[in-house]
């Protein structure tokens, strides 16, 4: 049972390149997130998606592009990437009939130079 | 907009009872989550409550006050494996289906 899976698990970027990380869910989920967790942050909320074809913003998502093509795939794409964007990412998803519990993956440890 | 405030670090020892503390604003409220994050790990789902009173899962309680926009967590009986960051989350109003999770709080067991 492999629930929520992220790819890659480590990454290291110059400024300016870009990146696509890859949320892949076999729960048949509705709903599927992206954190950004920096030390002493918490978990904040970049991009969601409610649906195959459909996403929306969250707190901060400057900088960062999202694509739902599929329902079980949930992509985050950095076009220019910048020190800022240093951070470890999470990707969660939930179940439309339960709205108490989300599942993460194990992260995405993104570094950029 | 959302809100929640709750203790950065808190110690304790193998055995004791601890509790942690979490008080959230927000303009609609759909219930109060709790988290677990052991360190380089991910989150995971420990405790839910949506209305008043108190939740019971083994060793973790978890309690709600709606009118006190107040909710903590309670950990018993603490092993060193207890050691890690607890966080509180209320659904994103403006988000429609996501959590807006507090910043953690750091939860250290000795021995």
């Amino acid at each position: 049972n492999a629930g929520v899976t992220q790819t890659p698990k480590f990454r290291v970027l110059k400024t300016g390149q870009s990146m696509t990380l890859l949320c892949a869910q076999d729960m048949n989920h509705e709903y599927m997130y992206w954190y950004r967790q920096d030390p002493g942050m918490g978990l904040r909320l970049i991009h969601y998606s409610v649906g195959e074809g459909t996403t929306a913003k969250g707190e901060v998502p400057d900088g960062y592009n999202v694509s739902r093509l599929k329902k079980q795939n949930f992509l985050l794409g950095l076009e220019s990437a910048a020190p800022s964007q240093t951070s470890v990412y999470f990707c969660a998803s939930r179940d439309s009939l339960d709205n108490k519990k989300l599942f993460f993956g194990s992260g995405t440890q993104l570094s950029v130079l | 907009g959302q809100s929640l405030e709750q203790p950065s670090e808190v110690t304790a020892v193998e055995g004791a009872i601890v509790q942690i503390n979490c008080t959230y604003q927000t303009s609609g409220f759909y219930g109060l989550s709790w988290y677990q994050q052991h360190d380089g790990g991910a989150p995971t789902f420990l405790s839910y409550n949506a209305l008043d009173g108190l939740e019971e899962t083994g060793r973790f309680s978890s309690f709600l006050s709606r009118s006190d926009s107040y909710g903590y967590l309670l950990l018993q009986e603490l092993q060193m494996k207890d050691s890690a960051s607890y966080f509180c989350a209320v659904r994103a109003v403006q988000a429609g289906t996501a959590l807006i999770f507090g910043k953690g709080t750091t939860l250290s067991v000795s021995s």
